[in-house]
């Protein structure tokens, strides 16, 4: 079975430092990445997805993520975050014509 | 103009009750979808429509019912509803079945009283 493990259900991180969220996947087949983020009452954007290709990923928001197929990884990194970033962050997968499955998601609240 | 708009917001309701929910996207895509968001924001898969046809019906009661009138429209409709039922539930689309990159709608706050 397929799925994506978030490893830390809060992130706290003050301003304009760096920041990573982790996520891990396992798939027997190729499989999809995404980063979806929810701001507070509001519904799922996606931030970037890994499809093939370069496996430095740019997204929205100065955000950006790398594929590392030997740690079975896909983390999510800023290097300078802001008050406007706090949200909740979503990695997902998805396999051949599969539906999206996610992860627990990761809390990350920027502290002034 | 919203690519995925789901009504409404907020819905509070007593036990017992039957609700719905409507979705609709002005995409083009082929393909929707339901998830349920739970307390501890997991997201999980209930329903997946393509073109109208039911293709994805993960352990859902079946007080569960969702309707796809057309490609653009899927509705949930909740017969008898339970505590355990509270929660947010999205809608999203996609251009087809497995396509990546959902759209999501923003989401419908349920709380049964």
């Amino acid at each position: 079975a397929q799925s994506v493990t978030q490893l830390d259900s809060q992130v706290p991180v003050f301003e304009e430092a760096p920041v990573e969220l982790r996520c891990n996947y396992s798939s027997s087949v190729s499989v999809y990445l995404f980063w979806y983020v929810q701001y507070p009452n509001q519904g799922l954007q996606l931030l970037l997805k890994y499809l093939s290709g370069s496996t430095l990923v740019k997204g929205i928001n100065g955000f950006e993520a790398e594929f590392n197929k030997s740690q079975t990884s896909f983390h999510l990194r800023k290097p300078s975050v802001h008050i406007s970033d706090t949200a909740e962050y979503f990695c997902a997968g998805q396999t051949g014509a599969n539906n999206l499955f996610f992860g627990t998601g990761t809390r990350l609240t920027v502290i002034p | 103009d919203t690519a995925v708009s789901q009504t409404p917001k907020y819905l509070v309701t007593q036990m017992g009750n039957d609700k719905s929910i409507k979705c609709e996207q002005n995409l083009g895509h082929d393909t929707m979808y339901w998830y349920k968001q739970d307390s501890k924001k997991f997201l999980k898969i209930m329903f997946s429509y393509n073109n109208k046809e039911l293709i994805i019906n993960e352990t859902v009661p079946n007080r569960f019912s969702p309707k796809s009138p057309d490609k653009a429209h899927l509705n949930l409709h909740i017969n008898s509803l339970e505590l355990g039922d509270s929660a947010v539930y999205f809608c999203a689309s996609s251009q087809a079945p497995g396509y990546y990159g959902y759209t999501f709608g923003s989401g419908t706050r349920l709380t049964v009283v």
